[in-house]
């Protein structure tokens, strides 16, 4: 079946400018965490959603940063007036019902702010 | 909230020869720990997860062992291959509903042909 997806697969903006990446789970996952992992390093935790509970923000760099889940299902992550050090990728990966059950991790999007 | 730590960050290890990652955990609750690799460029995709009711799985030449008790578990990787290379993410969590994966911080495996 289908996998995690997400949109686009490479974004280059200008600072200053305001960016949104989508994702779309697996049918069914009720868990849905976006990631930033910059070049060689590890998953940087921004955002969590389960279910119908309030999200799990505690991982968001700034202000700048925002993220919804409609319906339970699709995700965007909003980056506002984007800085160079905002350049990563995004990941966003899923789960069904809850923190025991397997990530599926989407291809990410190559963000590049120039 | 839980706190994953993984060492070492790099490893290097002769093609053939067994490689061994290590994690700990702190939140003694935590019941279930996946290990991720990443493929340079790729994403991060499953390849062997064990629950706290075992203290040992393994899947071919992929082996994990969990020790409760201290509170950490290992990756083991047996005749290591030059596809192996690659990023290990070990994670932790608990069976909660709403309760999210902790990840470590990862161990970049080089095995050298």
């Amino acid at each position: 079946g289908a996998g995690v997806s997400q949109s686009p697969s490479n974004k280059v903006t200008e600072k200053g400018k305001d960016v949104e990446l989508r994702c779309d789970p697996i049918s069914g996952h009720t868990a849905l965490y976006w990631y930033r992992q910059s070049l060689g390093q590890g998953l940087e935790f921004l955002i969590y959603f389960q279910g119908n509970s309030a999200p799990d923000k505690s991982g968001l760099p700034s202000d700048r940063f925002s993220a919804e889940r409609t319906g339970g299902s699709v995700s965007t992550l909003t980056i506002q007036r984007t800085q160079q050090e905002d350049s990563a990728v995004y990941l966003c990966a899923s789960s069904f019902l809850q923190g025991t059950s397997p990530l599926h991790f989407g291809n990410g999007t190559r963000l590049t702010v120039t | 909230g839980e706190n994953v730590e993984q060492h070492p960050s790099t490893l290097s290890v002769q093609e053939g020869d067994s490689a061994v990652i290590k994690c700990t955990y702190s939140d003694s609750a935590s019941n279930y720990f996946p290990w991720y690799k990443q493929e340079l460029g790729k994403r991060p995709q499953l390849i062997i997860d064990i629950r706290s009711n075992v203290g040992e799985k393994k899947d071919q030449r992929i082996a994990v062992t969990l020790n409760k008790t201290a509170k950490h578990f290992s990756l083991h990787i047996t005749e290591t291959q030059p596809e192996d290379s690659a990023v290990y993410f070990c994670a932790a969590s608990w069976d909660n509903a709403g309760n999210m994966l902790t990840f470590g911080g990862g161990t970049r495996l080089m095995v050298k042909p």
